[in-house]
């Protein structure tokens, strides 16, 4: 079983602190990412990596940074937290190109910034 | 690049009545459709997928169609239950890509 856990369940941060999400997943996938999901807006692509040290911007990037120092791990970090970046934060994680495109997706972060 | 619309974005259906939930998707390459169901306070799941070369999939009450002319993928869930309550999301993506598309969710309640 693909096992893709996140550091925290819940966060409560207050404006302006860095924070900093993290992804782990036991499979050796190579594509990792890190989506933010609000009520009636889906799934909103932030990053993801294809590889170690290789990243790509998703559709709402600014805000945020990633890091992606080993395969298994991929963290997301928020350099100056704002009001408007409360929100749950699911990671997940691919094997492309042998036919099992399917992502895996963690338990999910909720961050609560004050 | 990829766009995936998802319909309707609320659906309410009696228990054992059939729900279904249909997505349109922009370029004719996507070739590998998931379906991810995101019940309350929990990460989303795949429950059943299907690939360009196959019109249909079924996995007990729950069946996938696609139509790769018109483009698009439809879930069927026949007698529902109150566990299938839940968000629905369909997904696309083209060959040699690395991430998939989502459509932007169902959110599915079933009455008793």
């Amino acid at each position: 079983d693909v096992k893709v856990t996140q550091s925290s369940r819940y966060l409560v941060k207050r404006t302006g602190e860095k924070v900093f999400l993290e992804c782990v997943q036991d499979m050796d996938h190579e594509n990792m990412f890190w989506y933010r999901q609000d009520p009636g807006l889906g799934l909103r692509l932030i990053y993801f990596s294809y590889d170690v040290k290789m990243k790509e911007k998703g559709d709402i990037p600014e805000g945020y940074s990633v890091s992606r120092e080993k395969k298994e791990r991929f963290s997301l970090i928020l350099e100056s937290a704002s009001t408007n970046q409360t929100s749950m934060y699911l990671c997940a994680s691919s094997s492309p190109g042998t036919g099992k495109e399917t992502q895996y997706f963690g338990p999910g972060t909720r961050l609560l910034v004050l | 690049g990829e766009n995936v619309e998802q319909h309707p974005s609320t659906l309410s259906v009696q228990e054992g009545d059939s729900a279904v939930i249909k997505c349109t998707y922009s370029d004719s390459a996507s070739n590998y459709f998931p379906w991810y169901k995101q019940e309350l306070g929990k990460r989303p799941q795949l429950i059943i997928d299907i690939r360009s070369n196959v019109g249909e999939k079924k996995d007990q009450r729950i069946a996938v169609t696609l139509n790769k002319t018109a483009k698009h993928f439809s879930l069927h869930i026949t007698e529902t239950q109150p566990e299938d309550s839940a968000v629905y999301f369909c997904a696309a993506i083209i060959q040699g890509a690395q991430k998939l598309v989502f459509g932007q969710g169902t959110r599915l309640t079933i009455n008793p």
